[in-house]
């Protein structure tokens, strides 16, 4: 069973700013199958990036994901107030399962 | 557009079980996959399992096996999670959410959630 880890678990940032957020698993994934999700309080999650690059409909493009292997990440080019968030990567695997991180919490400085 | 909306709030006794239900519209329900994931407060999301609504293939997380029963009703476009033995731990919020055409069937919509309290 593969493993995600996300990294930092708390990201402190003022808007503006740039915010990059890790996730590694625990052996090679495929590009295709790595997605990023936002989760605001209350809220259900969205999705803002699949196939590690790809961002989904209507995602602005601040959001840009990269990676590959066990090491991917997300990266908001300039933080909005909207973008204070919970992010959670997801790997989809054989079976087939999906398997989230555990979450970065970007929070405003 | 597409929309999955979930049944109401449920308290349970430890011991019972919860069905949860996600009626589903906007697209034809059985060409997507039906995921269930969960959230305990303040946690992570939690993947709990996947149902082709087409053929009604399931697959469960192996933490659940045995306790979780995923169904649906294709004419009414609803699919079910069904969570039996509950404990206090099982507590959480429980979505459902549709892959989407794409390699690696990221979950592009989601229901807005249902909360399930297990307390004595």
């Amino acid at each position: 069973e593969i493993v995600l880890t996300q990294s930092p678990g708390t990201l402190s940032l003022s808007p503006g700013e740039r915010a990059t957020l890790s996730c590694r698993a625990s052996q090679s994934v495929s590009s295709s199958y790595l997605a990023w999700y936002q989760q605001k309080p209350g809220q259900a999650p969205r999705l803002l990036i699949y196939g590690a690059f790809s961002r989904a409909t209507g995602i602005p493009d601040r959001f840009s994901g990269s990676g590959s292997g066990t090491d991917f990440t997300l990266t908001i080019s300039r933080l909005e107030p909207e973008d204070f968030a919970v992010y959670y990567c997801q790997q989809y695997g054989s079976s087939p399962t999906w398997t989230f991180g555990q979450g970065t919490k970007v929070e405003i400085k | 557009q597409v929309q999955l909306v979930q049944s109401g709030a449920e308290v349970k006794k430890p011991g019972a079980s919860v069905k949860v239900s996600c009626k589903a519209s906007g697209y034809t329900f059985t060409s997507y996959d039906i995921n269930w994931v969960r959230q305990a407060t303040g946690q992570g999301l939690e993947w709990m399992g996947w149902m082709n609504p087409n053929s009604g293939n399931t697959g469960y997380a192996q933490k659940f096996q045995g306790r979780v029963t995923m169904t649906r009703n294709t004419s009414i476009s609803t699919a079910y999670m069904e969570l039996s033995s509950l404990r206090s731990e099982d507590t959480a919020v429980y979505y459902c959410a549709r892959g989407a055409a794409a390699p690696g069937r990221p979950l592009g919509y989601w229901g807005q959630g249902t909360l399930v309290t297990v307390s004595s």
